[in-house]
């Protein structure tokens, strides 16, 4: 099972929006609404940010958002602030054999 | 507040084994399934092996299956992640994560620990 492929890098203004894209296949990404996103500062455990494609767990900012079209889901962070710059990785549901594979991971850059 | 605490990461040799551990409080830690996952240095997560929340189901990733068992001691709010035949690409941090359900039905991670480092290297 290869990992699921996000750009390498991302970057923005503060107050400007980015997209991060999570490409799968027909056997991840494309067949379950079963892909979440994390956060991961430099040192630190990886934070859920998205769940199920485009749920925000509570305490999360409504500035992230996600979503899912065929094989690639995507986060969006809209009004980028310093405190977003960090490491993003979304991870998908592959099935009972596989169960779970992560995104290469996006290191997100506020210019 | 979840806190999850793992230990056991050391410096090993190709082919050594190792028992890492990760103690549970905060939530009803026999109500939901379990994860390790692991970072290399400077590299991304790689899930490793997931354990039901009573036990009987576990899976694994195909780079640790044969190799590594995941188990849990619900007594303890503990899990266990036996590591055998290591070899240098394990190598990493490993982190023990808690699952939103019993059965890690719904692929998200809600709680992550801080991670135990693994070196394998003669």
């Amino acid at each position: 099972q290869s990992a699921l492929t996000q750009p390498a890098s991302v970057s923005g203004s503060p107050g400007q929006s980015i997209t991060i894209s999570c490409t799968g296949t027909s056997s991840d990404v494309g067949s379950y609404n079963l892909v979440s996103w994390y956060q991961q500062h430099p040192g630190k455990a990886p934070k859920l940010m998205i769940y199920e494609v485009s749920k925000r767990p509570s305490g999360v900012s409504n500035r992230f958002s996600g979503s899912k079209s065929g094989n690639t889901a995507s986060l969006t962070i809209s009004g980028l602030q310093a405190e977003d710059e960090a490491d993003y990785y979304c991870c998908s549901y592959a099935g009972s054999s596989i169960l779970y594979v992560f995104g290469t991971g996006t290191k997100v850059t506020v210019l | 507040e979840v806190q999850l605490v793992e230990s056991g990461g050391v410096v090993v040799q190709p082919g050594g084994s190792l028992r890492l551990s990760c103690a549970a409080s905060g939530f009803t830690f026999d109500d939901y399934a379990m994860h390790w996952v692991r970072q290399a240095p400077g590299k991304g997560l790689e899930w490793v092996s997931l354990i039901s929340w009573d036990g009987g189901s576990t899976y694994y990733a195909d780079s640790v299956k044969g190799r590594f068992t995941i188990s849990r001691d619900n007594s303890k709010n503990s899990l266990y992640l036996q590591m055998n035949s290591l070899r240098a690409e394990d190598t990493a941090l490993y982190y023990c994560a808690k699952d939103s359900s019993g059965g890690g039905w719904y692929a998200t991670i809600d709680y992550w620990g801080q991670g135990t480092l693994v070196t394998v290297s003669s």
